[in-house]
């Protein structure tokens, strides 16, 4: 157990639904990643925060995908009209800007399926 | 396509003998980090190296970077079943405009 939590850990979906997906980060870390990994690939870049602002987001994320970070704390990712392409695992990972050691703690990862 | 690439993707050997993966990478760096992964779960951070570091150690794993050929390596040493898992390079290069990237993994089975 990293510290890092995730919920839910399985999402079962028809298409068109929209899911959200939570993320409570380690609490002294600042910065909060999310990632998508499809089967047999790594984790692939979606966004981030750092406190509550949304520095970067990829070009995978398209708009139909939405992440807050309210006061800095947890965050969530929303996915709009869901698709059988969006599913995979989503990652969290948070990560305390600034510390020597540059480490990225994951969560469990929500495993979503898109019927 | 990904900044990092590991080889070979896919590596099957006897408990007890080494396993070496190699990730090779495009851009400048400011360090690389090795990550492992059991299926279905998150990942799990291993080790880190910087770009002005040439070789770390961290129990059984051995970790070099050669800035020069943008390539890493890592070796477990006396391997254990536990040791099956899918292991990722990931680079930071927050500096040089892209944050962490990871390849797409190695697939280690340590058979018993």
């Amino acid at each position: 157990d990293t510290g890092v939590s995730q919920d839910p850990r399985h999402k079962i979906t028809k298409r068109g639904q929209n899911v959200t997906f939570r993320c409570d980060p380690i609490s002294e870390h600042n910065r909060l990643y999310w990632y998508r990994q499809t089967l047999g690939q790594g984790p692939e870049f979606l966004t981030y925060f750092q406190n509550e602002a949304q520095l970067e987001k990829s070009r995978l994320l398209s708009d139909r995908f939405s992440a807050e970070r309210p006061k800095g704390s947890f965050s969530t990712l929303e996915i709009q009209r869901t698709e059988q392409g969006d599913s995979a695992m989503y990652l969290c990972a948070s990560h305390a800007s600034g510390s020597y050691t540059d480490t990225q703690y994951f969560g469990p990862g929500t495993r979503l399926t898109v019927l | 396509s990904q900044q990092g690439e590991e080889d070979p993707q896919a590596l099957s050997i006897q408990e007890g003998e080494n396993a070496t993966m190699n990730c090779s990478y495009k851009t400048s760096i400011n360090n690389l980090q090795w990550y492992r992964q059991n299926s279905g779960r998150g990942l799990v951070h291993l080790i880190l190296i910087r770009s002005n570091e040439r070789e770390k150690h961290s129990g059984r794993l051995r970790v070099t970077l050669d800035t020069s050929k943008k390539s890493s390596s890592l070796l477990i040493t006396a391997s254990r079943a536990a040791d099956t898992a899918s292991y990722f390079c990931a680079t930071d290069a927050r500096n040089y405009g892209q944050n962490f990237v990871f390849g797409p993994g190695t697939r280690l089975s340590v058979l018993p």
